[in-house]
């Protein structure tokens, strides 16, 4: 069975500062996308940035980027210079690719973030 | 990016009534849509997937009788909860997927704020 578990319940950062989310994963599949999403508390899901499995390349999105370590299935966000805005419920989340169709997101139980002015 | 819609947003009703939402895809046509479960300070749940035209997919636990998915359209799915209880007060999530060759991603609604009395 395809999980997906984050550690850390709760995480605090300076503003400005940096800040790490840890995200390990555990699936039998070759090809699949991994996603961080923020859902502040307005509980609207947005997409901060997604990696595919494929690319060996981490991905960046301006603030945000990626650590991605295939074999040892872990998929951390790092946020960089971070905003009061920033403060959020972070969700780590996989999809199996199955080509023309996709599957469901598994969500991990997420991390509160908290930032301090 | 692609809109998703959600309606209510909220809604109070009384144990025994049954209470519909729906999701629309404003600016795009998904051929697939799945619901969620969000229980406070919690992650999300997937419910269902459902495929326009088709029957909808539960996951395990959910009772299809008392969750009734429909997806019409190519815009629209509804979510109707028959006979509501007070456990079944919760936030609920729906999430339209595009997907292409190049290109697939889900995109979520708002979310609708369920409370049973």
């Amino acid at each position: 069975a395809q999980t997906v578990t984050q550690s850390q319940p709760e995480m605090s950062v300076q503003e400005a500062e940096t800040v790490t989310l840890s995200c390990t994963y555990d699936t039998s599949e070759s090809d699949y996308y991994l996603f961080w999403y923020k859902q502040p508390p307005s509980r609207q899901m947005i997409l901060v940035i997604r990696q595919e499995a494929y690319k060996q390349q981490n991905a960046t999105e301006n603030r945000f980027s990626v650590n991605f370590q295939k074999a040892a299935k872990s998929f951390s966000l790092k946020i960089s210079d971070s905003q009061l805005g920033d403060a959020a419920m972070y969700f780590c989340a996989y999809r199996v690719n199955y080509g023309g169709s996709q599957g469901n997101l598994i969500f991990g139980k997420g991390t509160k973030l908290s930032v301090k002015p | 990016g692609a809109v998703v819609s959600q309606h209510p947003s909220w809604v109070i009703c009384k144990s025994g009534t049954s209470v519909k939402i729906e999701c629309r895809s404003l600016d795009f046509q998904a051929t697939t849509m799945f619901w969620y479960r969000q229980f406070p300070k919690q992650s999300l749940m997937l419910m269902a997937t459902s495929n326009e035209g088709s029957k909808a997919t539960y996951e395990q636990g959910v009772e299809k009788d008392k969750f009734l998915i429909n997806h019409a359209s190519l815009t629209l799915s509804t979510l109707t909860v028959t006979s509501a209880h007070p456990e079944d007060s919760s936030f609920y999530i729906c999430s339209a997927g595009l997907w292409g060759v190049t290109y697939n991603e889900q995109f979520f609604g708002p979310g609708t704020r369920l409370t049973v009395l």
